[in-house]
């Protein structure tokens, strides 16, 4: 089946500094990804759809100047939390579409781990 | 407002026995659903994906059944293996261009030896 990679799969910053999360679909392209956090006990919150070569769409509520996502290639789109807060921990994922055959299947990185200290 | 919602919101069973795990939704208009197994700190893997006009869908000990006109559907596990311990997520796609998701927040399913 299709694989998507994340990048780096934890991270420990510091208060203030920026973080750049990676997204790959390895075997196959996609146009659109999207990314999720998650927090403890809780379910996936979609915080922006990744269109590959336009401005992503963000969530109501999620800060486009906080989390600057970039799709540059139809295989990868990456998540950059500027500045970032220890109330920006939490659990990151990406999925990628995969439009082949008109399946509309999302297939789900493995997730990076970020805690702000 | 487009709603998933699981029951129970966790559950402990032993090994080698069979679970039902519930999932209502109320999305509109609805294009498919999904199963997803996420284990402790990783992605979701999806299960089965069912789209309006099936209702059973079988994928090893895993079975999920669909019931449109209810909007229900069920998610069973057979002969349970301690590897089956996870967060089950119910997913529901909206008909449309973009195929907006609503997650259901899962349940968390415990084997016990």
């Amino acid at each position: 089946g299709a694989v998507v990679s994340q990048h780096p799969s934890w991270v420990i910053c510091k208060s203030g500094t920026s973080v750049k999360i990676e997204c790959r679909s390895l075997d196959f392209q996609a146009t659109t990804m999207f990314w999720y956090r998650q927090f403890p006990k809780q379910s996936l919150m979609l915080m922006a759809t990744s269109n590959e070569g336009s401005k992503a769409t963000y969530e109501q509520g999620v800060e486009k100047d906080k989390f600057l996502i970039n799709h540059a290639s139809l295989t990868l789109s990456t998540l950059t939390v500027t500045s970032a807060h220890p109330e920006d921990s939490s659990f990151y994922i990406c999925s990628a579409r995969d439009l082949e055959g008109g399946s509309y299947e999302q297939y789900f990185g493995p997730g990076t781990r970020l805690t702000v200290t | 407002k487009n709603q998933v919602e699981q029951s129970p919101q966790s559950l402990i069973i032993l090994e080698g026995k069979n679970c039902t795990l519930q999932c209502n939704y109320t999305v509109s208009p609805f294009s498919n659903l999904r199963w997803y197994k996420q284990d402790t700190g990783r992605g979701p893997v999806s299960l089965t994906i069912m789209t309006f006009s099936e209702n059973t869908k079988s994928n090893g000990r895993y079975t999920a059944t669909l019931d449109a006109d209810t909007k229900q559907s069920s998610l069973h596990i057979t002969a349970s293996q301690l590897s089956d311990s996870a967060s089950y997520i119910c997913v529901v796609s909206v008909r449309g261009g973009y195929q907006k998701v609503t997650f259901g927040i899962g349940t968390k399913l415990q084997v016990i030896p």
